[in-house]
């Protein structure tokens, strides 16, 4: 099967400004899951989506958000960038069924913001 | 909780050597422990996992062990090698809320 796949995999973008990323899991994965990056602060959870409804969420500002749509391909979105969201966000995929929570990570985003 | 105030440990060790990564958890609830390889520029990759009800399991050149008493794992890599060289993370699952927490990872250099 092919990995989780995430794009674009750079990004630049000014102070003020939205982004937003894509996440495509596992084929038959429901579960996906966004993660930040920073040398900082680790590795860090957004939130997680299941059948298109959130389920649980990190501790993180409104400005983060996130969407699942039904063939289970996910989005994040952040607006009003400020400097400190130069990360590397991670997106997870896992079928999440009984004995099968592993998460599967794709590459990664690399965001850097000016 | 949250990793926080990043040193990252790191660990040197000779081609060859066995090499064992330990990792403090914090929360007494977790019920679901993976290690992650993470090399630079990519994402983290799954090694192993290990369930609360074991406390130790097998994989190709790796072992993982639990120690729930004190909340501990370990993660022991035989005969590395040069290709092993990477950050190392654990993460729990505090059960059924559908969200990993990380170690603070460990920076695994491997010397030919």
């Amino acid at each position: 099967k092919a990995g989780v796949t995430q794009t674009p995999r750079y990004l630049i973008k000014t102070r003020g400004q939205q982004v937003t990323l894509s996440c495509s899991p596992i084929s038959g994965h429901r579960s996906v899951s966004w993660y930040q990056q920073t040398p900082g602060q680790g590795l860090q959870f957004l939130f997680e989506y299941f059948s298109e409804t959130q389920r649980n969420k990190g501790n993180f500002p409104g400005r983060f958000s996130g969407r699942q749509f039904s063939n289970s391909r996910s989005e994040m979105n952040v607006s009003t960038l400020e400097l400190g969201d130069s990360a590397l966000y991670l997106c997870a995929s896992s079928p999440q069924r009984a004995g099968e929570e592993t998460q599967y990570f794709g590459p990664g985003t690399r965001l850097l913001v000016l | 909780g949250e990793s926080v105030g990043l040193h990252l440990p790191t660990l040197s060790v000779q081609e060859g050597d066995n090499s064992i990564i330990n990792c403090a958890y914090s929360n007494s609830a977790s019920d679901y422990f993976i290690w992650y390889k993470q090399e630079s520029g990519k994402g983290p990759q799954f090694i192993i996992d290990i369930r609360s009800n074991m406390d130790k399991r097998q994989g190709q050149r790796v072992t993982v062990l639990l120690n729930k008493t004190v909340k501990h794992l370990s993660l022991q890599i035989a005969a590395t090698q040069p290709g092993d060289s990477a950050v190392y993370f654990c993460a729990e699952n505090p059960g059924s809320n559908y969200k990993l927490t990380f170690g603070k990872g460990t920076l695994l250099t491997v010397n030919p």
